[in-house]
């Protein structure tokens, strides 16, 4: 069963306007962590955010936020202000209790058009 | 410090050469994996080492696959004999103690003709 859902496969986004990627998991654990990568067309893998099981407030790191809903096992990443620099390709991954290793959704390729 | 580097960026090789992929993850880093990234099958986990031990390696695809990690400032990939299916993005990334964000290499792209 995939563990990491991601059920944009692309999106296209004027830029300035916000956009939401979404991400759903799937785990029996109670404690776990959620993650959000960049790729850009340049293959780097970038950290953005990261939101931890436990926490109560949705994690935000600048123009990133996330709507964690624990109970429906979601957490959309929010990208306020769209900028170009923002096309991508966005990873969500979760670790699960007792595991270290990361465990990747498919993506979602964003493009924000001028 | 420099972060991840990961060696050669680009690899091109002939079906059943040896490819070794190297990687220096971040110093004081104790957690190391290895994955491999495809269109059809996004990003995978090949192996991850901890304090240079093997921990998992569930994700190798086949004894094809070999990986070793000498020392805590090195690590090596190999693939031998290396066939065009193996034709990927491989990344190396590290993680501290805490394992918490990983941090990834610039990976190595490898074509087998």
């Amino acid at each position: 069963a995939q563990k990491i859902t991601q059920t944009q496969p692309g999106m296209f986004v004027q830029e300035k306007e916000a956009v939401t990627l979404d991400c759903t998991y799937d785990t029996s654990d109670q404690s776990y962590g959620l993650f959000w990568y960049k790729q850009p067309s340049s293959g780097e893998m970038i950290f953005l955010i990261y939101q931890g099981s436990y926490d109560e407030q949705n994690a935000t790191e600048g123009r990133y936020s996330l709507n964690f809903q624990k109970a429906r096992k979601s957490t959309n990443l929010v990208i306020s202000a769209s900028q170009l620099g923002d096309s991508a390709m966005y990873f969500c991954a979760m670790r699960e209790e007792g595991a270290q290793k990361l465990v990747f959704g498919q993506g979602t390729r964003l493009t924000i058009n001028p | 410090d420099a972060g991840v580097i990961q060696s050669p960026r680009h690899e091109v090789t002939e079906m059943g050469q040896e490819v070794t992929l190297r990687c220096k993850p971040i110093s004081g880093h104790d957690y190391l994996f290895w994955y491999r990234q495809t269109m059809m099958r996004g990003l995978e986990l090949l192996i991850y080492f901890n304090n240079n031990v093997p921990i998992d390696d569930s994700g190798m695809p086949e004894d094809r696959f070999s990986a070793k990690m000498p020392n805590a400032s090195f690590s090596t990939l190999k693939i031998q004999p290396s066939e065009p299916r193996d034709s990927a993005v491989y990344f190396c990334a590290c993680a501290g103690s805490r394992n918490e964000k990983l941090f990834f290499g610039s990976g190595t792209q490898l074509s087998v003709l």
